[in-house]
């Protein structure tokens, strides 16, 4: 059965310094892998997703992830954070009618 | 842009009492979903849908839910008789399913609906 790990439960991080937040999937077969991204009070938004081709993807806001297979990670990176990356971030593998999700992981971004 | 959209945004309802939560999908997606968030806690995987039957339902989604799509355009999640640990927040989700020849799997999210069980 697929499942999905993320690490670190909390994360912060500076305004403008680097990102990583770590995923780890288990998956019986190629995955589809995907990040998404909550604000408090929001729904789910897409940030970036991986199907096949190119492991490194680029996504909105300036987001990009690298698919490792032989780490089974999809670790989500970004190069500068701002105060408006503050939210909820939730690693998700599998595709229509076997997405899970993380537990995922809260960013704070400090001044 | 074509988006999902869920109501109630939230609702207050006493243990025991029956809940219909409603999702418009995307008009051309072929899967219909529904997840569970409760509060601080991972988004978990209820139910899909697809041509008109549940095609997969996880452990949470007992006899106490049901799921319907009773025209074009609605999925409905019910909850027959409430819980105080249904308090949570629902989100549905469609996605297009097969789409040529590849399956992109990708899921659009609704904003949810936040269901407070008194």
């Amino acid at each position: 059965a697929q499942s999905v790990t993320q690490p670190d439960i909390h994360i912060t991080v500076s305004e403008g310094a680097s990102l990583e937040l770590r995923c780890n999937y288990s998956y019986g077969a190629t995955p589809y892998l995907f990040w998404y991204v909550q604000s408090p009070g929001q729904g789910l938004q897409l940030l970036l997703k991986y199907f096949s081709g190119d492991t490194l993807v680029q996504g909105i806001k300036g987001f990009e992830a690298e698919f490792k297979r032989s780490q089974s990670s999809f670790n989500l990176r970004k190069p500068s954070v701002h105060w408006s990356d503050a939210a909820e971030y939730f690693c998700a593998v599998g595709g229509y009618n076997d997405m899970r999700f993380g537990a995922g992981t809260r960013l704070t971004v400090k001044p | 842009e074509p988006e999902v959209t869920q109501t109630p945004s939230h609702q207050v309802t006493q243990m025991g009492q029956e809940v219909i939560l409603r999702c418009v999908p995307i008009s051309n997606h072929l899967y219909f979903y529904w997840y569970r968030q409760i509060l601080g806690q991972k988004v978990e995987f209820l139910v899909s849908f697809y041509n008109n039957e549940i095609s997969e339902k996880s452990e949470i989604f007992d006899d106490q839910f049901s799921v319907e799509r009773p025209d074009g355009s609605n999925f409905t999640l019910k909850i027959r008789s409430t819980k105080l640990e249904d308090s949570a927040m629902y989100f549905c989700a469609s996605s297009e399913g097969v789409s040529g020849t590849e399956n992109t799997g990708e899921l659009f999210f609704g904003e949810g609906s936040r269901l407070t069980v008194l």
